[in-house]
């Protein structure tokens, strides 16, 4: 079965744009959540979704937004991007009333 | 507040030296600790779960283990391919469906040959 998969790999903005990550969970997996890694620390929660309404929300502001769609793919949008921003950003899924959560690969995003 | 510290920051061992990574947590309601490894530039890859105090799980070479305050990552004789950050989790209680894992720093764990 495949994994978490997510698009795209690798992303080059400037200050100011908006950006768009997508995510598919594993087949079957109704809950999506949203994880972003600065270099050298561990990942901080953004967003939990599950059934397409949002479940959990971390500590960051507006400018960070996220749905799920009716196949529990997901989009995460990031509007008018800070150097700050540069990260890993992960997105895992997990089974209804499951406690584990497996991470995809990551989009690395870059802010100039 | 919860919060999940782990030490060292960096481990270097021998191929075949066995060694300990430390989680300590601070915790309001523990749903679960979890152990995930990540390689460089990659997602982390899930390990273990633990619920409750003496619960122990084996995976190869890696045994977890949990105490009400801190959770254990025992690596024994380790091989070149262990080499890999390793992050402890915990998941909060305290009501609410959200999933939130609150993540450490990592352990940076190089074995050499």
């Amino acid at each position: 079965d495949a994994g978490v998969t997510q698009s795209p790999t690798h992303l080059i903005k400037t200050r100011g744009q908006q950006v768009t990550l997508r995510c598919s969970p594993i087949s079957g997996h109704k809950s999506v959540s949203w994880y972003q890694q600065v270099l050298g620390q561990g990942p901080q929660f953004i967003f939990q979704y599950y059934e397409k309404e949002e479940r959990g929300r971390g500590n960051f502001p507006d400018r960070f937004s996220a749905r799920q769609f009716p196949n529990y793919s997901s989009e995460l949008n990031v509007n008018a991007l800070l150097l700050g921003d540069s990260a890993l950003y992960l997105c895992a899924s997990s089974l209804q009333g499951a406690v584990e959560q497996y991470f995809g690969p990551g989009t690395r995003l870059t802010v100039t | 507040e919860d919060q999940v510290t782990q030490s060292p920051e960096a481990l270097r061992l021998q191929e075949g030296e066995s060694s300990s990574l430390n989680c300590s947590y601070t915790v309001s309601g523990l749903r679960g600790l979890f152990w995930y490894r990540q390689d460089p530039g990659k997602g982390p890859e899930f390990l273990f779960t633990l619920y409750s105090a003496g619960e122990e799980k084996e995976k190869e070479r890696l045994k977890a283990t949990l105490t009400k305050k801190e959770s254990f990552l025992h690596i024994t004789a380790p091989k070149p391919e262990d080499s890999a950050t390793y992050l402890c989790a915990v998941r909060p209680g305290g009501g609410g469906a959200t999933n939130k894992l609150i993540f450490g720093t990592g352990t940076l764990l190089a074995v050499q040959p």
